[in-house]
């Protein structure tokens, strides 16, 4: 059963703190998006990837996230350094031809 | 750019009433459309989408949604709720062009009376 896995599922860190999130996408799907979900702002698109090429990454605060696509297998998002404010649950999609698959999302908490 | 609208932030139903959730979307071509459902916990499970062709498109768990391009909306249904089917439901669009983003609404979240 194909599925987008997401690690970790869940992450307590330090204000100040680097933090990765991984995302291994469905195999064969050519688009990866990352979004952000929180009770005030909902669902934000933050980057997404198509080929691993970046399409957009308006979405993201650009002093401080990154998302990349080393190779079609893995794409990360990174907070460096990270605030209170992004703590939020963390989704990761895949797709093919025009529809997204959800991963199950990180939990982050940023203390 | 895309963007989408879901009116209504709650709904509750009695179980084995209908239900009919709220989705407009502004576009300037003819859009994809989506419907997902969200449990607590959990990510997005995609219910139903639209492409092209019959604007009625059906969906597993029994919804179905219709696409009206002169209401530039795009609502969900189902004849009859179950108690499970008590989740938030997200609407989204994304664009036909080259950029393929995908929007999503606000979402709705539907409880369900015994």
């Amino acid at each position: 059963d194909a599925r987008v896995t997401q690690t970790p599922r869940h992450k307590v860190t330090e204000m100040g703190q680097e933090v990765t999130m991984r995302c291994q996408p469905i195999l064969g799907h050519n688009t990866v998006f990352w979004y952000r979900q929180t009770m005030m702002q909902g669902l934000e698109l933050l980057a997404y990837f198509r080929n691993r090429a970046p399409l957009d990454d308006s979405g993201m605060p650009k002093d401080r996230f990154s998302a990349e696509m080393p190779d079609a297998t893995l794409a990360t998002l990174k907070i460096q350094p990270s605030e209170p404010r992004d703590s939020a649950v963390y989704f990761c999609a895949s797709g093919l031809a025009g529809e997204a698959f959800f991963g199950q999302g990180t939990r982050l908490t940023v203390v | 750019a895309q963007s989408v609208t879901q009116p209504d932030i709650h709904i509750t139903v009695s179980e084995g009433a209908s239900l009919e959730l709220r989705c407009n979307y502004s576009y300037g071509a003819t859009p994809y459309l989506f419907w997902y459902v969200q449990s607590p916990g959990q990510g997005l499970q995609l219910l139903l989408k639209y492409f092209s062709g019959d604007t009625l498109v059906q969906g597993i768990k029994g919804f179905e949604a219709e696409f009206k391009r002169s209401q530039s909306s795009f609502n969900l249904r189902k004849p009859s709720v179950h108690w499970s089917d008590a989740a938030e439901y997200f609407c989204a669009v994304g664009a036909m062009d080259s950029s393929y983003k995908l929007i999503f609404g606000s979402g709705t979240r539907l409880l369900v009376r015994p």
